[in-house]
């Protein structure tokens, strides 16, 4: 079963940019579609977005002037960055596969998170 | 933007049936998602394209669908069921990601 791990500092300062790292394991990062989603103090979940194993992104409309996903597969790592940060960005962040029903053995309609990490708390500070 | 509407608070008493709503404008076309979130956890799937419920998952726990309207059902209620519950589902395009505010499920 896969496993998701969020890494990365739990502090940062106003107006620069949070990094976190998701690592996963026990599965493979190939043909699926991998997420971030953020859940600030008190409040909902929010997607940010996904990258696919290939490359391809797509971030939440909201947030896409500042979100930039990476993946380096042969680290089985995906990264997410979100420049100039606000106070109103503290929050727990999660990694999450999408999942899906697959057409053919490669191909998939991402509908859903069906895997999670255990979550990162940021805190956007001075 | 896209939004899912979900009552804040749903209580109920050990044993009795909880019924937890989600309404959105695109529900009727994309098939709904429900996460079960216990305070200090990682949201886990209960339900899956609105009535199938994922491996592992108590068969107290249902969905039901109804045109714009998506509906989690938890039946004999148990103390481990208190938690926040959220629906998740995709716009018309099923390219942007949404969830509900979350209902709160206390078991009195």
């Amino acid at each position: 079963q896969v496993q998701l791990q969020e890494s990365g500092p739990g502090l940062v300062k106003p107006s620069e940019t949070l990094s976190l790292t998701c690592t996963v394991s026990g599965g493979s990062m190939r043909n699926y579609y991998w997420s971030w989603i953020r859940q600030s103090p008190g409040k909902g979940l929010e997607w940010i977005g996904y990258i696919y194993h290939s490359g391809r992104t797509h971030y939440n409309p909201s947030l896409k002037s500042r979100v930039t996903i990476s993946v380096d597969t042969s680290k089985r790592q995906f990264s997410l960055k979100l420049s100039s940060v606000t106070a109103a960005d503290t929050a727990v962040f999660y990694c999450a596969r999408l999942g899906g029903d697959f057409y053919d053995s490669v191909t998939y309609d991402p509908t859903h998170f069906d895997s999670w990490g255990q979550g990162a708390l940021v805190t956007v500070s001075s | 933007s896209y939004e899912l509407t979900q009552p804040p608070s749903v209580s109920v008493s050990p044993g009795q049936t909880a019924r937890i709503t989600c309404s959105g404008d695109a529900l009727p076309k994309q098939s709904a998602y429900w996460y079960q979130q216990k305070p200090g956890q990682a949201p886990i799937l209960v339900m899956s394209r609105d009535t199938e419920r994922p491996s592992g998952i108590p068969d107290r726990f249902s969905g039901s669908s109804s045109g714009a309207t998506v509906t989690l059902t938890i039946s004999g209620v148990q103390a481990e069921d208190e938690a926040d519950y959220y629906c998740q589902s995709s716009d018309t395009s099923g390219s942007f990601y949404v969830f509900g505010s979350g209902t709160k499920v206390t078991v009195l």
